[in-house]
């Protein structure tokens, strides 16, 4: 098991350029979550899947900001027209349905300039 | 009104010192809770579900206070190692969306 993987680790981008982040979950783990994380706070949920369904999603994740769980193994994350207060660190968790421990990934540093 | 509220700290206690942390939470249907410990510049990793009833794991003692919407961790015997950040962690009923706290910062020294 190799846990949690989140790529890139880093992303440096200019305000308006779109940008994708890829989670890859524990294997056979059927819930997804993004959250977003900025200095001094705590994790803010974005969205969640149960396998490809996205069942629940933040009003933050509107119009910039999607997801996509296609095969319901891994996800990705896009931001359309990044803006600058879109710098966070993007963190990926899953889960296993039944079972509420969430194990994350490292998530991505966004720095948008 | 935040829905997971915790004193952001920092706690600089002591090696040895017991130390307690609070959480309150708005939503009277929440219905599972959990505390998770963040080091500095790390994910988040849970540390220990809170039940009903309270429950302890080594030197943590986690307890829940529904009628006040309330849950505490302590923190016994300190070591350096505990320093750490401890994010309080909400679910609604009806829901699998987790609300997380600002967290609350723990300084053990030596």
């Amino acid at each position: 098991d190799t846990g949690v993987s989140q790529n890139p680790r880093h992303k440096i981008t200019k305000r308006g350029q779109n940008v994708t982040f890829r989670c890859d979950p524990i294997s056979e783990h059927n819930r997804l979550y993004w959250y977003r994380q900025t200095l001094g706070q705590g994790p803010e949920f974005l969205t969640y899947f149960q396998n490809e369904a996205q069942l629940e999603k933040s009003r933050l994740l509107s119009d910039r900001f999607s997801a996509e769980r296609p095969k319901g193994s891994f996800s990705t994350l896009e931001i359309q027209r990044t803006e600058q207060g879109d710098s966070a660190m993007y963190l990926c968790a899953s889960s296993l349905v039944g079972v509420e421990t969430q194990y994350f990934g490292p998530g991505t540093r966004l720095l948008v300039l | 009104r935040k829905e997971v509220e915790q004193d952001p700290g920092p706690f600089n206690v002591p090696e040895g010192a017991t130390v307690a942390f609070n959480c309150t939470y708005s939503n009277s249907a929440s219905q599972s809770f959990f505390w998770y410990r963040q080091d500095c510049r790390k994910e988040p990793k849970l540390l220990m579900s809170v039940y009903s009833s309270g429950n302890e794991d080594g030197r943590f003692t986690a307890q829940l206070n529904r009628a006040s919407q309330y849950i505490s961790l302590l923190i016994r015997d300190s070591k350096l190692s505990d320093s750490a950040t401890y994010l309080c962690v909400v679910r609604l009923s009806g829901t699998y969306k987790y609300i997380f706290g600002t967290g609350t910062r723990l300084k053990v020294l030596a």
